[in-house]
């Protein structure tokens, strides 16, 4: 199993451009998350998904979308960046069987956003 | 709302030297408290699930304890390698989403 992948690693944005933040997971896991990560703020999330066609927000969902077509994937889509969009993106996924315990989060590799 | 306080914010030791990393919440029924380990430039990595006061797990150099109000990392004989950023999770059972709360992390450096 690869786990949960992300794309792009790295990423440059004028203000004011779009962009797709690509995650994948193969593990059949129904909940998925995108968090971003400032220095020493910790987790902030951002949007999630408890199966594919449901989302909802986050904490911190504005100037962000995403859709939940399948189960292996979320995409998360900024629209119109902006400089405080700046940070590490990260995709995670996690499975519950909903009277069960829910298992821990397994982490992607993350996406270093920089918006200039 | 649920609210999860690391501490302290960071840590800095001699190889050798033992400590405990702090995790304060305050939930609404604890469905589960999780313990992440995470290194530069990469994401968190699971290390421990606890779910009820008194229990506890450990691994290698690490042991996790829980109580009512908080969980306790602790690091006996810390090699450089244990350097890194230790996040704690909560999950509460009431609420319905089940969507975990996040601390800030503690930034544990230890020198050779």
């Amino acid at each position: 199993n690869a786990g949960v992948t992300q794309t792009p690693k790295f990423r440059i944005l004028k203000i004011g451009q779009s962009m797709t933040l690509q995650c994948t997971q193969d593990m059949n896991h129904n909940y998925m998350y995108w968090y971003r990560q400032d220095p020493g703020m910790g987790l902030k999330l951002i949007y999630y998904s408890v199966g594919a066609g449901i989302t909802d927000k986050g904490e911190v969902p504005n100037g962000y979308n995403v859709s939940r077509s399948t189960t292996e994937d979320f995409p998360l889509r900024l629209e119109l960046a902006a400089p405080s969009q700046t940070s590490v993106y990260f995709c995670a996924s996690s499975y519950d069987a909903g009277a069960q315990v829910h298992n821990e989060q397994f982490f992607g590799p993350g996406t270093r956003l920089t918006v200039l | 709302e649920d609210q999860v306080t690391q501490s302290p914010e960071a840590l800095r030791l001699q190889e050798g030297e033992s400590s405990s990393l702090n995790c304060s919440y305050t939930v609404s029924g604890l469905r589960g408290l999780f313990w992440y380990r995470q290194d530069p430039g990469k994401g968190p990595e699971f290390l421990f699930t606890l779910y009820s006061a008194g229990e506890e797990k450990e691994k290698e150099r690490l042991k996790a304890t829980l109580t009512k109000k908080e969980s306790f990392l602790h690091i006996t004989a810390p090699k450089p390698e244990d350097s890194a950023t230790y996040l704690c999770a909560v999950q509460a059972s009431e609420g319905g989403s089940y969507i975990p709360t996040f601390g800030r992390g503690t930034s544990l450096i230890v020198h050779p």
